[in-house]
């Protein structure tokens, strides 16, 4: 059962626009929502991350929306830029700190 | 902020024999350490968590016995492969939580690759 649904799968976007990345979790009992940022070859590094008693972060240019209704939060990055090419994971936690993490964006800024 | 020091970043050993991979926090105190595996393309998959002083818990699939985990100070985890087949080749990267309330920092990974 995958518990971090993520989409989409790959991405393409022009420097300078916004790249928009969904997931979507099923366990009510997450309550850290973060994103992570891997280059070929080097582990995840955080980006951003938030709690669910807000509805948006904003850190530069990457900002989180979360909806608890919905259950879904999604990462923005705006002004996208060439060095933003990387894959990019969503992951959830709840009490037992074990991340589950979606399967992944590719994203892709062609200059 | 933060680091996790992980060596070697990547390591090449013949079928059957044991590689060790270290997993360090240099600069705060991990009570909790992760060892995920990752396949080419693929997200990482938990493999066991591991508690300072405690023995390690494995997720469901994961052989205990092949995949050895020692958590024996607050800052240094380690993973062993023993006895590893070309199937364990892959990226293995580990992560180190502290005190503070969900603060998962990650090692650079190791490329392992049985030959």
């Amino acid at each position: 059962q995958q518990q971090v649904k993520q989409s989409p799968q790959s991405l393409i976007v022009q420097k300078g626009g916004i790249s928009i990345i969904n997931c979507a979790y099923e366990n009510t009992a997450f309550d850290y929502f973060p994103w992570y940022q891997q280059f070929p070859g080097k582990g995840p590094a955080l980006l951003i991350a938030i709690r669910p008693d807000v509805s948006e972060k904003k850190e530069g240019r990457f900002t989180i929306s979360f909806n608890k209704s919905a259950k879904q939060f999604s990462l923005h990055i705006m002004d996208s830029q060439p060095g933003d090419s990387a894959t990019y994971f969503c992951a959830a936690s709840g009490s037992n700190y074990k991340l589950t993490f979606g399967k992944g964006t590719l994203l892709t800024v062609n200059p | 902020g933060a680091v996790v020091s992980q060596h070697p970043s990547w390591v090449i050993c013949k079928s059957g024999t044991s590689v060790k991979i270290e997993c360090r926090s240099l600069d705060f105190q991990a009570t909790t350490m992760f060892w995920y595996r990752q396949f080419p393309k693929q997200s990482l998959m938990l493999m066991a968590t591991s508690n300072e002083g405690s023995k390690a818990t494995y997720e469901q699939g994961v052989e205990k016995d092949k995949f050895l985990i020692n958590h024996a100070s607050l800052t240094l985890s380690t993973l062993t492969v023993t006895s590893a087949h070309p199937e364990d080749s892959s990226f293995y990267i580990c992560s180190a939580a502290g005190t503070s309330n969900y603060g998962y920092t990650f090692g650079s990974g190791t490329r392992l690759t049985v030959v």
